[in-house]
């Protein structure tokens, strides 16, 4: 079975600075997908960022940019330029190719942004 | 609607007690997922719906949850006989379909309190 691990239960940023957030996994899977979801007091998963395995290149989505390390198996989250809007906790999931492609999630990290 | 909607918002039942928790996909959707997020904790998976069949239910903890779709559209969590642990946040997601390729999109949930 697939497992997903978030190592920071809170992270902390101000405002305008960058901020890596770290998630590793474990699967034996060759083709998966990974992703960054982003759940504010309102409960409603958005999705921040996904990667394919199969792409060396990192995904990057506007001021938020991943570093996957597939041999490592290792997905970190970078936001740059945070803001105060980006204040939520943050969920790494893994995706298989299973008959559900279900998904996976960490524990999942809570970041703060002051000012 | 144009997202994942799902009724109640909170509900509040008694150990022991019947409750039904619904979830009205995105339209045209077919498929469906079913995901229980435990306080401080990610979401995690129960069931997998492909049109109005329960294709994956490995998730489901015990035989007291129970979930259907008969029409393809519409689903509802159906927990019988609550207990103080089923307390958690149901979540309910989508996808046009259920590839690996295709995003799920998710509801802001059902927080369900067991007293």
């Amino acid at each position: 079975a697939q497992t997903v691990t978030q190592s920071q239960p809170e992270m902390s940023v101000q405002e305008a600075e960058t901020v890596t957030l770290s998630c590793t996994y474990d699967t034996s899977e060759s083709d998966y997908y990974l992703f960054w979801y982003k759940q504010p007091p309102s409960r409603q998963m958005i999705l921040v960022i996904r990667q394919e395995a199969y792409k060396q290149q990192n995904a990057t989505e506007n001021r938020f940019s991943v570093n996957f390390q597939k041999a490592a198996k290792s997905f970190s989250l970078k936001i740059s330029d945070s803001q105060l809007g980006d204040a939520a906790m943050y969920f790494c999931a893994y995706r298989s190719t299973g008959t559900a492609s279900k998904l996976t999630f960490g524990t999942g990290t809570r970041l703060q942004v002051t000012l | 609607g144009a997202g994942v909607s799902q009724t109640p918002s909170n509900k509040v039942t008694e150990k022991g007690k019947y409750v039904e928790l619904r979830c009205d996909p995105i339209s045209g959707h077919t498929a469906l997922y079913w995901y229980r997020q435990s306080l401080g904790q990610g979401p995690e998976f129960l069931i997998y719906f492909q049109g109005t069949g329960a294709a994956d239910d490995s998730g489901l903890p015990n035989d007291r949850f129970f979930a259907v779709r008969p029409e393809g559209s519409v689903s509802t969590l159906k927990i019988q006989r609550t207990e103080r642990g089923d307390s958690a946040v149901y979540l309910c997601a989508s996808s046009s379909q259920g590839g690996l390729g295709y995003e799920q999109y998710f509801g802001p949930g059902t927080r369900l309190t067991v007293t």
